[in-house]
């Protein structure tokens, strides 16, 4: 069966320093994978998906950049955080194909301080 | 960014009550996901609809793809304590590999 992970779970930095979340899909071969945050008490905010590997399509203008080195590996970086980017980020993934079911991991807690 | 109107934004329920919510969208979609998210975790997946006027039950969940393709609608039956959260819908159009979100629905069941 498919598995999704995300880590790490929780994460508190300093404004200014650089960040990696890192998410891995197991059991599927080519997935579309993606990256969601959201603020508290509101809805998810599609940030970067990719189709490929290499391929990143950006949503929003900001401070965040992904990348995907591997099949089934997605990472998302800043080089220097803003108080702005504190939030719960999740990773998700579908199987190809245009459209179908999206799945979620675990999400990861990022506070700057 | 671009996010689908959902509706109610929140409710407080009697334990064994019927829950409905809905979401709207402007545009057509060929694909509705309803998720469950639970505090500090990642959203699951509830039930997914892939064609109008689909009826698709999950247990004592049950949800239907608008016929005019831009909305679709979530009933709980029987509510329990364990049914609290937040439930989100999604939409998908043809050509695209993007989903978007619904500002969710936060349930909260009286015992």
């Amino acid at each position: 069966s498919q598995t999704i992970h995300q880590w790490p779970a929780t994460l508190v930095q300093p404004v200014g320093s650089p960040l990696s979340l890192e998410c891995t899909v197991e059991g599927t071969s080519n997935p579309n994978l993606y990256w969601y945050r959201q603020a508290a008490g509101r809805g998810l905010q599609l940030l970067f998906y990719s189709v490929g590997i290499g391929q990143i399509s950006s949503e929003v203008p900001q401070n965040l950049s992904a990348s995907r080195p591997q099949d089934r590996q997605f990472i998302l970086s800043s080089k220097k955080l803003l108080l702005s980017d504190s939030g719960f980020y999740l990773c998700a993934w579908s199987g190809g194909a245009n459209t179908g079911e999206l799945f979620f991991g675990e999400g990861s807690r990022l506070t700057v301080l | 960014g671009q996010q689908l109107n959902q509706s109610p934004q929140s409710m407080f329920i009697q334990e064994g009550e019927d829950v409905s919510m809905n979401c709207t969208s402007s545009s057509i979609f060929n694909t509705w996901l309803w998720y469950k998210q639970d505090p500090g975790e990642g959203p699951v997946l509830l039930i997914a609809l892939y064609k109008a006027g689909e009826l698709t039950s999950n247990g004592r969940l049950t949800a239907q793809f608008g016929i005019t393709r831009k909305d679709s609608f979530l009933n709980i039956s029987a509510s329990i304590p364990s049914d609290v959260g937040i439930y989100f819908c999604a939409g998908s159009g043809s050509g695209t590999y993007k989903y978007i979100f619904g500002t969710g629905t936060r349930l909260k069941v009286l015992a």
